[in-house]
This record gives C-alpha cells, sequence and structure tokens, in this order.
C-alpha cells in the first residue's frame, strides 16, 4: 500500500535559519508526483514546491528546495532564511494520478 | 480567477441528518477533488472527477456519502444519515491535466460539526 510518512510532528527554527523537513513514501509505481503543501492557521493549504519523480535535478522555489532521492523513497524540503510567516503545518504529499496521499504534516514554529 | 471556493464554510448538524456541500473549481480545471481531514492528521482522499466522470472513489467513502458533477464545473458532496464520526474538515481543490502534471489547488474547505 502506498503510503507516506512524515516522522517530524513538530520542528522549530531560529528566523533566518535554515532547517529540514523530512518526508518518505512507499510505492510500487515508477511515474508519480510529489508536493509539498503549506496549511497556515485556519487558513487554507497552498502549494510550496512540486517534484516530478522522473526529473533528477531537485526542484527550487526561491527559498525552497527539496532533496529528491527516489532509490530510497524519500523527499525532504529545505527552507532557508526561514521567515516568520513560514510559520504553518506543512504536508508532503503523493500523487500518480490517480491516488493520492498526504503525511500526517509537521508544524513548524518559527522563533523570532 | 478567484480561486477554489467552498459553501458553506462551517455546518453545525444532528446525528442522523443530512447535509450537502458545494464546491466550485477553478474555471478552466477539469479535475476535482475532495478530501476529508481530521483535526492533526493529512487529508484523506475521497474521491475525484475529471469532468463529469467520478474516476476513483476511496474505500474511505461509505454509502452514506455520494458526490457529482454533473456538467464538469462544481460538485456537490453529500452525506446521509451524519454521524459524530463524521466531523471534519471537507476539503476541496482542483487541478488541470495536462503538462506540465496537474498539481492541486484547495478550497477553505467546509468544518463540518455533528452533534
Amino acid at each position: 500500500a502506498q503510503t507516506v510518512t512524515q516522522s517530524q510532528p513538530e520542528m522549530s527554527v531560529q528566523e533566518a535559519e535554515t532547517v529540514t523537513l523530512s518526508c518518505t513514501y512507499d510505492t510500487s509505481e515508477s511515474d508519480y508526483y510529489l508536493f509539498w503543501y503549506k496549511q497556515p492557521p485556519s487558513r487554507q493549504m497552498i502549494l510550496v514546491i512540486r517534484q516530478e519523480a522522473y526529473k533528477q535535478q531537485n526542484a527550487t522555489e526561491n527559498r525552497f528546495s527539496v532533496n529528491f532521492q527516489k532509490a530510497a523513497k524519500s523527499f525532504s524540503l529545505k527552507i532557508s532564511d526561514s521567515q516568520l510567516g513560514d510559520a504553518a503545518m506543512y504536508f508532503c504529499a503523493y500523487d500518480t494520478g490517480n491516488q493520492f496521499y498526504f503525511g500526517t504534516g509537521t508544524s513548524l514554529t518559527v522563533i523570532p | 480567477d478567484t480561486g477554489v471556493s467552498q459553501d458553506p464554510r462551517h455546518k453545525i448538524t444532528k446525528r442522523g441528518q443530512n447535509v450537502t456541500f458545494r464546491c466550485d473549481p477553478i474555471s478552466e480545471h477539469n479535475r476535482l477533488y475532495w478530501y476529508r481531514q481530521t483535526l492533526g492528521q493529512g487529508p484523506e482522499f475521497l474521491t475525484y472527477f475529471q469532468n463529469e466522470a467520478q474516476l476513483e472513489k476511496s474505500r474511505l467513502l461509505s454509502d452514506r456519502f455520494s458526490a457529482e458533477r454533473p456538467k464538469g464545473s462544481f460538485s456537490t458532496l453529500e452525506i446521509q444519515r451524519t454521524e459524530q464520526g463524521d466531523s471534519a474538515m471537507y476539503l476541496c481543490a482542483s487541478s488541470f491535466t495536462g503538462p506540465p502534471a496537474d498539481t492541486q489547488y484547495f478550497g477553505p474547505g467546509t468544518r463540518l460539526t455533528v452533534l
């Protein structure tokens, strides 16, 4: 069965520092997509970054980057120069086009 | 484009009542998804449509749940004979299939409380 595991329920980071959120997944598929979504308190989920499994190059979006290790089925998110507005719940998600799974989330606190 | 909208934002109902939620996707998106999210958990997939066709349903979607997307635009999710365990946030998302492959855009959700 396909699953997504986020082993860090809570993380904290000092403002301006770097933090890495972990995600592993289990799948028998070879073609799929991986996402990180951010859900601020009482606000809707928004896309942070996406990665196509067929691409070897790690995706980057400004201060956000991923470390995608396909063989290890690992997809971690690195946030550089953390800002107060980065405080939120972060969800890792796996999408084959017909199957969609989210992890249980990591709550990120940014300390001023 | 104003994004994905959901109505109502909050619904309180008594056990045994039926409820219906509406989702309006981003206008050019052909896929629409429903998820359920309980406190402290990630979204759990319920079902999705491509245009008006319901292509996949989760085992989580009991017979009391039904979803429609009659004209390939907005969708409704109905829960019949609600139970306290149905209390959750119901999220809708939409996407467009095609290169680059779909990214789901989420609505604000409908929070259901069953008393």
